[in-house]
């Protein structure tokens, strides 16, 4: 079956300015989760969906970014006022989460600010 | 507080020859482990995980990771390495407490020479 999309594979911006993230998680996964992964570093987790419950934003760095999920399924993430330092590449994955805590990663978004 | 450390940020073996990538956690309640592979501009790939039972777990790709929760390891082992598993390796770390998002080491990347 599918696995997990994200769109735009690559996206470049200019300092200041608002990016939208994409991610399809697959189909029926109830639990989506975001995560930054710098250069050099392991992965950071910034946002974690489960069904209808509110999201765990734990991990979000700061108030310019944020995430929402529609249907229970697609997820944005965006980031405003984008500064280079959000340059990074951001997975998304899904899982069943309750049921098998595995989590499935899509390609990533590449995002470079200019 | 949830950690992983990966202490081997490169390896280089022939191939053919055995590997060993080290991991260390450090998670306060019963821990699911993971191995996670990712190839230069693709998402991470499971490899395999321990959730509970026999500690040795059996992965794709003919890796293995045993898990000894007296040295708070979970290491990854390939008898005999193929050029194609060339790639960074994350070990990761979660569990049946809070979000469920996992927390990862900052990798291994491994170079196979022919």
């Amino acid at each position: 079956g599918a696995g997990v999309s994200q769109s735009p594979s690559n996206k470049v911006t200019e300092k200041g300015k608002d990016v939208e993230l994409r991610c399809d998680p697959i189909s029926g996964h109830t639990a989506l989760y975001w995560y930054r992964q710098s250069l050099g570093q392991g992965l950071e987790f910034l946002i974690y969906f489960q069904g209808n419950s509110a999201p765990d934003k734990s991990g979000l760095p700061s108030d310019r970014f944020s995430a929402e999920r529609t249907g229970g399924s697609v997820s944005t993430l965006t980031i405003q006022r984008t500064q280079q330092e959000d340059s990074a590449v951001y997975l998304c994955a899904s899982g069943e989460a309750l049921t098998s805590h595995t989590q499935y990663f899509g390609p990533g978004t590449r995002l470079t600010v200019l | 507080a949830q950690s992983v450390t990966q202490p081997d940020i490169h390896i280089t073996v022939s191939e053919g020859a055995s590997l060993e990538l080290r991991c260390n956690y450090s998670y306060g309640a019963t821990p699911y482990l993971f191995w996670y592979v990712q190839s230069p501009g693709q998402g991470l790939q499971l490899l395999l995980k321990y959730f509970s039972g026999d500690t040795l777990v059996q992965g794709i790709k003919g890796f293995e990771a045993e898990f000894k929760r007296s040295q708070s390891s979970f290491n990854l082992r390939k008898p005999s390495v193929h050029w194609s598993d060339a790639a960074e390796y994350f070990c990761a770390v979660g569990g049946s407490g809070g979000a469920n998002n996992l927390f990862f080491g900052t990798g291994t990347r491994l170079t196979v020479i022919p």
